[in-house]
């Protein structure tokens, strides 16, 4: 069965800082991969996704960036953080354009 | 690109009563439709989906309906009990980028 990777579960980091977070799916291939960030009693913002490794699509122009180095692992980095940065971080996977999204437990970033 | 939008934003009903949660869309070639339920703190999980070729799905207490014309679709949970409080969130997909409306936190009083 297939099942998706994220961590870590919370970060607490300070403004200007880098950030990374990992997210690895296994038991499929070729999946499409999403970063999707959640403000506090928000909805879901769509970041970034990943049709295939070296492919990247930014639905917001910011401070972050997505790469996939491999099939199954897509990464969400800053070189600099802002307090603005904070939020709820999770990553999806889907077969497809058209299959349901699994997502991930999720990063709790804080910056302070 | 697509927009969807969700009301409403809050919602809370009685034990036992039904909840309707509705949600418009604007991108005609959107073919999917899935419901998630987040809890507090954790993933959102899918609770049930629709493809624009059925106009209505139901797994037990809970049901979806879609109207592609007037591009609308509704989550409708019936006999509700404590443990369906949560938020909700709608979502339609045209093609790699699924949007998300904003969410309904549903409260269930005992």
């Amino acid at each position: 069965s297939q099942t998706i990777h994220q961590w870590p579960a919370t970060l607490v980091q300070p403004v200007g800082s880098p950030l990374s977070l990992e997210c690895t799916v296994e038991g499929t291939s070729n999946p499409n991969l999403y970063w999707y960030r959640q403000a506090a009693g928000r909805g879901l913002q769509l970041l970034f996704y990943s049709v295939g490794i070296g492919q990247i699509s930014s639905e917001v122009p910011q401070n972050l960036s997505a790469s996939r180095p491999q099939d199954r692992q897509f990464i969400l980095s800053s070189k600099k953080l802002l307090l603005s940065d904070s939020g709820f971080y999770l990553c999806a996977w889907s077969h497809g354009s058209l299959g349901s999204y699994t997502f991930g437990s999720g990063t709790r970033l804080t910056v302070v | 690109g697509e927009n969807v939008e969700q009301h409403p934003s809050t919602l809370s009903v009685q034990e036992g009563d039904s909840a309707v949660i509705k949600c418009t869309y604007s991108d005609s070639a959107s073919n999917y439709f899935p419901w998630y339920k987040q809890e507090l703190g954790k993933r959102p999980q899918l609770i049930i989906d629709i493809r624009s070729n059925v106009g209505e799905k139901k797994d037990q207490r809970i049901a979806v309906t879609l109207n592609k014309t007037a591009k609308h679709f509704s989550l409708h949970i019936t006999e509700t009990q404590p443990e369906d409080s949560a938020v909700y969130f709608c979502a339609a997909s045209p093609n790699n980028d699924m949007r998300f409306g904003a969410g309904t936190r549903l409260t269930v009083k005992p």
